[in-house]
């Protein structure tokens, strides 16, 4: 069965770290271009991360650039989202994707995970 | 600016086409794809590369792009397209997605 599972969101204190994982079943979990985006309750959907199937091309949204990392276990088809230094405007559920199969460069979310709530507050 | 426009609602009768824009400088150099958002559910992939429907989207269900210009289109719209859709594209040259803010329709 071909999915994506989430997991990891909790309650955290703001400057607060967590970590997400998401497991991948399916498909070709190496061959794939990763993402994570997030949406505020409420609001829209952003975009914060992309990883290539080897795990050595890493992108992020400017909001998260430098308190976000994302990386990958090929071995165990998981791809992470490591959080520092939260902050109250990063409450979201967190969506894991996946992303085009052997490109060059990513393209857009295909299939998509349930979500993880993350909720940040003091 | 990479930002992608899309007007917060849109509304129809039932049977009547709803057309649904997305505008952004990034749309003449990168592809267009469509998001439909059911309430409680992860978003589901409606269009890719601009035009292409994934299999199980109904053919219903198409977009057309001119300039920075994308339209969703929902022929026959019916109360079970009723949802939030989100058009998506990637900034040329820095590899990051951006979504449009999402546009709820409401058939009724």
């Amino acid at each position: 069965q071909v999915q994506l599972v989430e997991s990891g969101g909790d309650l955290v204190r703001p400057g607060g770290t967590l970590r997400l994982s998401c497991a991948a079943s399916g498909f070709s979990f190496t061959s794939r271009y990763m993402a994570w985006i997030r949406q505020t309750p409420g609001r829209g959907l952003e975009w914060i991360a992309y990883i290539s199937g080897a795990g050595t091309l890493v992108y992020y949204a400017d909001s998260v650039k430098g308190r976000f990392t994302v990386y990958r276990d090929n071995g165990n088809n998981i791809v992470y989202l490591e959080m520092n230094g939260l902050r109250v405007d990063d409450t979201a559920v967190y969506y894991c994707a996946r992303d085009c199969e052997s490109c060059y460069v990513p393209a857009a979310p295909d299939l998509w995970g349930q979500g993880t709530l993350v909720t940040v507050s003091s | 600016s990479h930002d992608l426009t899309q007007p917060p609602s849109v509304s129809v009768s039932p049977g009547q086409a709803a057309r649904i824009p997305c505008s952004g400088d990034e749309l003449t150099k990168k592809y267009t794809y469509w998001y439909r958002q059911k309430s409680g559910q992860a978003p589901v992939m409606v269009i890719y590369e601009d035009n292409k429907r994934p299999s199980g989207i109904p053919e219903r269900i198409s977009a057309s792009t001119s300039g920075t210009v994308a339209t969703l289109i929902i022929s026959g719209a019916q109360v079970e397209d009723e949802a939030d859709y989100y058009c998506f594209s990637t900034v040329y040259d820095a590899n990051q997605g951006v979504f449009g803010g999402g546009t709820k329709l409401t058939v009724l």
